[in-house]
């Protein structure tokens, strides 16, 4: 089992639709949770961070469920400017900020 | 502030040739990280730092080398490049003083071919 999996998509939403993605990870451990946006070439940026209790920016919402160990991102309204892939990243808590990162989710949305 | 910059932003080597990939970052961060992402496969880590003068190698360090002679730069060296190392390549840094210290920054990354 990889350590971080996600659906690649494309997932194809019409604007203004609400999308969710999830992301499982196999180390109950992992302390440390984030949802990155990539663009076509070019660098993951952060979106959000994931904390325990959730939490919401704007129209992105992120949600930990550490019982079934998954991570959710749900976008309301999508914008036609939301394309792109979303990454997500687990720490793997071995006492060092090291991240890994999910192969990422696809999302294309269409006026 | 520039953040997280890298040099160069393209470069197409020849199977053996060497080469130096430049990270630099202004944001005062302790760690650094070397990435390279392939279709498919993701961010894979190919080495780290942890502070100046300190480095440790990640998933796949084969055929790679780094330094952290100063804390802002973090270089990667290629020594006899191969095709199997063209893929994008991504710089990333982090602080581990900040309430959010695992969030990590990256930079624009390079694009290497290696033919």
């Amino acid at each position: 089992r990889k350590e971080v999996e996600q659906d690649p998509g494309p997932f194809n939403v019409p604007e203004g639709a609400t999308v969710a993605f999830n992301c499982t990870y196999s180390n109950s451990a992992s302390q440390s949770f984030f949802w990155y946006r990539q663009d076509c070439r070019k660098e993951p940026k952060l979106l959000m961070s994931v904390y325990s209790s959730g939490n919401e920016d704007g129209r992105f919402t992120a949600q930990l469920n550490r019982a079934s160990q998954y991570i959710s991102l749900l976008i309301r309204d999508s914008k036609l400017s939301d394309s792109a892939t979303y990454l997500c990243a687990v720490n793997l808590n071995t006492g060092f900020q090291k991240l890994v990162f999910g192969t990422g989710t696809r999302l294309l949305v269409s006026p | 502030n520039a953040g997280v910059t890298q040099t160069p932003k393209f470069r197409v080597l020849k199977t053996g040739q060497s080469m130096t990939l430049l990270c630099a970052q202004d944001m005062n961060h302790e760690y650094m990280y070397w990435y390279r992402q392939d279709p498919g496969m993701g961010l894979r880590l190919i080495h780290y730092s942890v502070g100046e003068g300190t480095t440790a190698k990640g998933e796949v360090p084969d055929g790679y080398n780094v330094s952290r002679l100063k804390k802002q730069n973090f270089l990667l060296g290629l020594e006899s490049a191969a095709p199997s190392q063209t893929s994008v390549y991504f710089c990333a840094s982090s602080s581990w003083t900040s309430g959010s210290s695992y969030e990590q920054y990256f930079g624009p990354g390079t694009r290497l071919t290696v033919t």
